[in-house]
């Protein structure tokens, strides 16, 4: 199985819909993140979270808004999604002990389409 | 100015080749630096690391950190065809507490 597991992997939604894109870790880090990717503008970040009961917006959070039910899992919701808000859409983790290579670990993604 | 960019590319090299690829930084106070490769439609693949000025050898791959220049590269000696692929380098900044990405570099390596 994966590290970090994303569902769904595909998804096509209409506007004005509400849709959550989730993702669950067995890597036991406890910073989660999430990102969207779009052609010739790189990963952007959206939300990212250091434990259950932090939460931090990223550089493009407007229209999303994310939930960290437990260490293990972090959900991300559109309220009403918008067409450009079609992209690809990442979580990854990385480990924030001391000494240990805190590069991120990333899911499959979601490829989203709002139609 | 964009925090972390690179040259877009596409990047052309021949089979067996040296592909050179640049990235430069805006934060000064920046810790740590990775390279990453993307095949198209898949996840980023952490390739590179590299924390202190100088160089990190790892196979075929070279990584460059130069801080008082705020630029990082990435070598990729003996390029072969899967090695094509779009490469992010990204940043962690002075905070620490969270990757910023480069727009990508696309290599093709033609056989």
């Amino acid at each position: 199985d994966a590290d970090v597991t994303q569902t769904p992997r595909n998804r096509i939604t209409k506007t004005g819909k509400r849709i959550m894109l989730e993702c669950s870790q067995t890597k036991g880090h406890d910073r989660m993140y999430w990102y969207r990717q779009d052609p010739g503008l790189g990963l952007r970040l959206i939300y990212y979270s250091f434990d259950v009961k932090d939460i931090n917006k990223g550089e493009i959070s407007d229209g999303y808004s994310v939930s960290r039910q437990a260490q293990a899992k972090f959900s991300l919701s559109l309220e009403s999604a918008i067409p450009n808000q079609t992209a690809l859409y990442f979580c990854a983790t990385s480990d924030d002990r001391v000494g240990v290579m805190d590069g991120y670990t990333f899911g499959s993604g979601t490829r989203l389409t709002v139609v | 100015q964009k925090e972390v960019e690179q040259n877009s590319g596409p990047l052309s090299v021949p089979e067996g080749a040296i592909a050179s690829l640049n990235c430069t930084y805006s934060d000064r106070g920046s810790q740590s630096f990775f390279w990453y490769r993307q095949y198209s439609g898949k996840s980023p693949e952490l390739i590179m690391f590299i924390y202190s000025n100088g160089d990190k050898e790892d196979g075929r791959f070279t990584a460059q950190l130069n801080k008082a220049s705020q630029y990082v590269s990435l070598l990729i000696r003996d390029s072969q065809p899967s090695d094509s692929a779009t490469y992010l380098c990204a940043v962690k900044g002075a905070a620490g507490n969270k990757l910023t990405f480069g727009g990508g570099t696309r290599v093709l390596v033609k056989p």
